[in-house]
This record gives structure tokens, sequence and C-alpha cells, in this order.
């Protein structure tokens, strides 16, 4: 049940945009995505639910196909503060009961 | 508002010994869960404590063991520790519990020698 993150890997510049995936083999109730700094712990960026709610980080955006299992993570005009490891969890629940599933990471380079 | 919390931070243990970490969760969070971190697995689902009792259960040996106290602080321990069991546990507290937006403390990386 481990969501399938794509790329592994995103080298960018600043400045540039960049989109990460995240799909499942199961039907999802809802997407959550963190980023990770090397050494420090995941950072919440952004939850989405079935049905279209969504709450997070006011420059993150993101979407959810409940049809097609996907979530994308959306990063525009790059900044240096974005480089880490993005990682989606997902759940397959409608209530409160169930437990996320990792995927394996997305590591973002962000260069001058 | 204050974040999750995490004690200790770091920690080296031998093999054979056990350990235990706390976990404080944002005030009026209910649900605490904690993960395994290591760079081969990535992160792995340990257990989830809601309201003092285990709601759900990752697939790891009985050694390592949970609980919840009514203030809604978590432990974990892990007994007969393992150099295997080297890695970032991290746990991550929310109002609700899945669906709900989750918070990670900064997590203890458990070294065992």
């Amino acid at each position: 049940q481990q969501p399938v993150q794509s790329p592994q890997a995103v080298i960018l510049r600043e400045g540039e945009d960049a989109v990460i995936n995240c799909s499942s083999s199961k039907a999802l109730y809802s997407v959550h995505w963190y980023r990770q700094k090397h050494g420090e712990a995941p950072v919440f960026l952004m939850i989405l639910l079935k049905g279209g709610e969504q709450k997070g980080h006011e420059k993150i955006s993101a979407s959810f196909n409940e049809k097609k299992q996907q979530s994308s993570l959306y990063l525009t005009a790059s900044q240096l503060s974005y480089s880490g490891t993005y990682f989606c969890g997902t759940s397959d629940r409608g209530s409160t009961l169930g437990r996320l599933y990792f995927g394996r990471g997305t590591q973002l380079t962000v260069w001058p | 508002k204050a974040g999750v919390t995490q004690t200790p931070r770091y920690l080296i243990k031998t093999r054979g010994q056990q350990v235990t970490l706390s976990c404080s969760p944002i005030s009026g969070h209910r649900s605490v869960s904690w993960y395994q971190q290591t760079p081969g697995q990535g992160l792995q689902f340990l257990f989830e404590y809601f309201s003092e009792t285990q709601r759900n259960k990752g697939n790891f040996p009985g050694r390592f063991s949970g609980r919840q106290f009514s203030n809604s602080r978590s432990e974990m321990n892990v007994s007969t520790l393992e150099l295997g069991d080297s890695a970032l546990y991290l746990c991550a507290s929310s109002r609700q519990g899945v669906n709900t937006e989750a918070f990670f403390g900064q997590g203890t990386r458990l070294t065992v020698v």
C-alpha cells in the first residue's frame, strides 16, 4: 500500500518550477505532503481530502485526482529554502481510524 | 503554540539494552503516531495511540511497544536492542488521527552499538 513517488530526485535553479507526483494502487481518502531537510523533522505542507477539502501552507499548491488515485505537488518559482526531501503520505480509509502510508520520498535540490 | 516535543534528542545504547522515548503532542491533539525512519526503509509506521488506546500497529516485533497517558503524552519502548534498531524515531500528533493534519516532532536519534 506504499504510494509511489516520482521523480526520485529533481535538481532546479532558483525560480524554476517543479511537480512531484504521488500515486497509489488503492482508492485514497486523503493525501498528506511533508518536506524534510537533512537532520530535521518532516514539516507539514498540505493535506488534501476526498471531496476537495484542502488545508496547508499558503504558498504551496497541490491537486488530488481521486479517480486516478494520484496527487501532485506544485512548486513554483522555487527558492533555495525549498530544497529537501518531499514525502507523500496516503490514507485509504474515510474515518480517522486508519494510518498513513508514506512514499520513499523525492529529493529536491535548488541551486542559486 | 508549542509544537510536538520529543525527548531525548539523541541516545546511544548497547545491544541488549532497552530504551524509552517520549513524545509530548500539541495541546488538544489526542492522536500520537510513531514512525521509524532509516535511509533504506524510509518512514515505517510503528503504532498509533488515541485516548490511551492503541488503534493501529505496524509490522514490528513485540520488542517495540508503546503507551499513552491521560494527558496524551506517549512513550515508546524498545527492549533487547539490536544494531538494526538504529534509526530516527519520529512521533506525529494530530487532533483525531488519520485524515487530520499531523505534525512531527524533531525525533530521537537512536544509535545502537
